[in-house]
C-alpha cells in the first residue's frame, strides 16, 4: 500500500516568514495530492490540492509543488499570519485515503 | 446546506456496551470513510466505502464494523467497545477518492 511521510512534525515561524512542509509518497500511481488544515478543536478542511499533470498550484499565500519523479510534494505558506497556526496534513489517495502524520505549525506574532 | 453530520458528538460509555455512531451526508457522495484521531498519531482510516454495499478495511479496522445500505449513511458500529477505542472519530465523504473530502464535526468517544 501507499506510504506517506510528512516532515517536519512541528514547525515554529515568526509572523511574516515563510513555512514549508514536505511529504513523500511511495506509490507512483498516485495522481491526486491534497492538503488539509485542522485548527484546534475543529475538523480538517481542504486548503489546496494538486493533480499529477500540474507541477505547481497557487492560491493567494499558499502554494503546492509536486515532483512526480522524486515522489514528493510540498506546501508553501508565505507571509505567515497567526491564523495559519494549525495542524496540516498531506495525503496521497490511492485505493485508500493515506494521510501523512501531520505538521503542527505555530506562527509567533 | 451541503454537510456531513455525525451523532452523537460526545459519548461516554462503558466497556462492552454496543454503540453506533451515525454519519450522514447530503451531497450524493459515493465515497465515505471513518477515521480516528489520537494525539500524535494523526488521522488513521478505520473503514471506507466506495459505494452502496461496498465497504473495505482501512488501517485500523479491528473492533469496528460498518455498513452502507444507503448512499447517504455510513454508520460506525462498536460491538464491544474497549478503553483503547477512546478517541476522536471523524466521518468524511467525497464524490470519489480523488476529490475533496468533507469531514463531519467529529465524535469524541470515551470508553471507561
Amino acid at each position: 500500500g501507499e506510504n506517506v511521510e510528512q516532515h517536519p512534525s512541528t514547525l515554529s515561524v515568526q509572523e511574516g516568514d515563510s513555512a514549508v512542509i514536505k511529504c513523500t509518497y511511495s506509490d507512483s500511481a498516485s495522481n491526486y495530492f491534497p492538503w488539509y488544515k485542522q485548527e484546534l478543536g475543529k475538523r480538517p478542511q481542504l486548503i489546496i490540492d494538486i493533480r499529477s499533470n500540474v507541477g505547481e498550484k497557487k492560491d493567494q499565500r499558499i502554494a503546492v509543488t509536486l515532483n512526480k519523479t522524486a515522489k514528493h510534494f510540498s506546501l508553501h505558506i508565505t507571509e505567515t499570519q497567526p491564523e495559519d497556526s494549525a495542524v496540516y496534513f498531506c495525503a496521497a489517495p490511492y485505493n485508500k485515503f493515506y494521510f501523512g502524520s501531520g505538521t503542527k505549525l505555530n506562527v509567533k506574532p | 446546506e451541503a454537510q456531513v453530520t455525525q451523532n452523537p458528538r460526545y459519548l461516554i460509555t462503558v466497556t462492552g456496551k454496543k454503540l453506533t455512531v451515525t454519519c450522514s451526508q447530503n451531497m450524493n457522495h459515493e465515497y465515505m470513510s471513518w477515521y480516528r484521531q489520537d494525539p500524535g498519531l494523526g488521522l488513521r482510516q478505520i473503514y471506507y466505502s466506495m459505494n452502496v454495499e461496498v465497504t473495505d478495511k482501512g488501517d485500523v479496522p479491528e473492533g469496528y464494523k460498518v455498513s452502507r445500505k444507503e448512499k447517504r449513511n455510513f454508520p460506525l458500529i462498536l460491538e464491544s467497545p474497549s478503553p483503547n477505542q477512546t478517541s476522536l472519530y471523524f466521518c468524511a465523504s467525497s464524490f470519489h477518492l480523488s476529490n475533496e473530502q468533507f469531514f463531519g464535526p467529529g465524535t469524541r468517544l470515551t470508553v471507561l
